[in-house]
């Protein structure tokens, strides 16, 4: 079983569109996260979630917002893309307390043409 | 930012051990060194993480100095499968900042 799948693997759309990205972990962590992974390969944080904080990046864009339909799950939904958005997004979870230990998904790689 | 340094790159011969280098020498008392590894294309994984004494699990050694200001990670028996960027990260209870890593490359 996989721990943090996320959907799709692959994401090809055009500039302006409205895009979401599915994330769902069976580890019954508390915590979830979403990272960027842009084309020189940096890993930044975008956003860390519980049921009690969401905190963000301050330098992400708010056209970025996650959702949490429950402990789940942390979607990331993107309004009116831009070229710069291409990147490969990573979703990861870790338990409450135990930050450092994630667990992370394969990745999403988005292309905006 | 992150708040270590590793070496860019480093090669090693399969079947050797590989021995990958990290100073933190700001590391608060609180902090721990954690390891994670990114194979091309594929979600950072977890290998090993410290305090200040040696660790050992079935993946990796970690080996902390006693001022705690540098560590270092050894892949006992490296095989190709090992090519990978390799990040040494100190956190408390913060989520992973990553920094450049070591791109590692397992040459048969």
């Amino acid at each position: 079983d996989t721990a943090v799948s996320q959907t799709p693997k692959y994401l090809v759309t055009q500039m302006g569109n409205d895009k979401s990205i599915k994330c769902e972990q069976n580890l019954g962590h508390d915590t979830m996260y979403w990272y960027k992974q842009d084309s020189k390969k940096f890993l930044k944080i975008m956003f860390s979630y519980n049921n009690k904080e969401l905190i963000i990046n301050e330098t992400v864009p708010n056209r970025f917002s996650p959702k949490s339909p429950d402990k789940a799950h942390l979607n990331l939904h993107i309004n009116s893309l831009e070229l710069g958005d291409s990147a490969v997004y990573f979703c990861a979870s870790s338990q409450e307390g135990r930050a450092p230990e994630a667990f992370f998904g394969q990745g999403t790689r988005l292309t905006v043409v | 930012d992150a708040k270590t340094t590793q070496p860019t790159s480093m090669d090693c011969a399969e079947g050797r051990a590989a021995n990958l280098p990290c100073n933190h020498s700001t590391i608060s008392g609180n902090e721990y060194v954690y390891w994670y590894r990114q194979i091309h294309s594929q979600g950072p994984q977890y290998i090993i993480h410290g305090l200040k004494n040696n660790e050992t699990n079935e993946m990796a050694s970690l080996i902390i100095t006693e001022d705690r200001k540098s560590s270092t990670l050894i892949l006992p028996h490296a095989t190709l499968r090992d090519t990978a960027v390799y990040y040494c990260i100190v956190s408390g209870n913060t989520p992973l900042v990553f920094g450049k890593g070591t791109r590692l490359s397992v040459i048969a």
